[in-house]
């Protein structure tokens, strides 16, 4: 299995939106509606942020959005905060009870 | 709220065998319900599954970690634990324990353990 594809970087000012994509196959992404989101502080563990395409576990934020067509996935962040600059990882259920991530997101808070 | 904590050496020698313990609290691993989970980070790079067990023993893998890992369950412990066989420099990374939920998403981390593979 390969790992999901990503921008290594993204940015926006505070209050802009920013979407975040994550490309798979149809073995992975595409396959199924078991994508996640998690956000990386550094020296952090990730954070989960988005579970299952597009529902939020409670705590984070209704700014933190997820969707998902065909092979590809997005994470769409509105009204930036500097809070939000971390390194946002993807990740699908890729059959057989196998994970695959990500390579990762930058977000800079301009 | 689960907690989980890794615990195992942070230096390894080339060749040698990485052992790793995750324990578990607030929570019981025979409850069954979730998977158990390794996932390591290379140094400044993303993040890779490395595999998961059930409580009843049943254990999946990254093909390709699978030819050198053993990840095994130990619930009277409430401990779950990862092998990793002939080490090397490129197994030095960030090793993380994880609470996976049925849908494969990670609930829980523990807050990782950095082993390094030298001489």
């Amino acid at each position: 299995q390969s790992a999901l594809t990503q921008p290594p970087s993204a940015s926006g000012s505070p209050g802009q939106s920013v979407t975040i994509s994550c490309t798979g196959t149809s073995s992975d992404v595409g396959g199924y509606s078991y994508v996640s989101w998690y956000q990386q502080h550094p020296g952090k563990a990730p954070k989960l942020m988005i579970y299952d395409v597009n529902k939020r576990p409670s705590g984070v934020p209704d700014r933190f959005s997820g969707s998902k067509s065909g092979n590809t996935a997005s994470l769409t962040v509105s009204g930036l905060q500097a809070e939000d600059e971390a390194d946002y990882y993807c990740s699908s259920y890729a059959g057989n009870n196998n994970l695959v991530f990500g390579g990762g997101t930058k977000l800079t808070v301009l | 709220q689960v907690q989980l904590q890794e615990s195992g050496p942070g230096l390894v020698k080339p060749s040698q065998t990485l052992s790793l313990t995750c324990t578990v609290s607030g929570g019981s691993i025979s409850s069954g319900g979730y998977y158990w989970s390794w996932i390591r980070q290379h140094p400044g790079k993303g993040l890779e599954w490395i595999g998961s067990i059930y409580y009843s023993g049943s254990a999946y893998y990254n093909p390709s970690l699978k030819s050198r890992v053993i990840i095994s369950v130990d619930t009277s412990e409430n401990q779950f634990s990862l092998m990793l066989s002939s080490m090397t420099a490129a197994d030095t990374a960030v090793y993380y324990c994880a609470t996976t939920d049925t849908n494969g998403f990670i609930i829980y981390w523990g807050q990782g353990t950095l082993v390094t593979v030298s001489s």
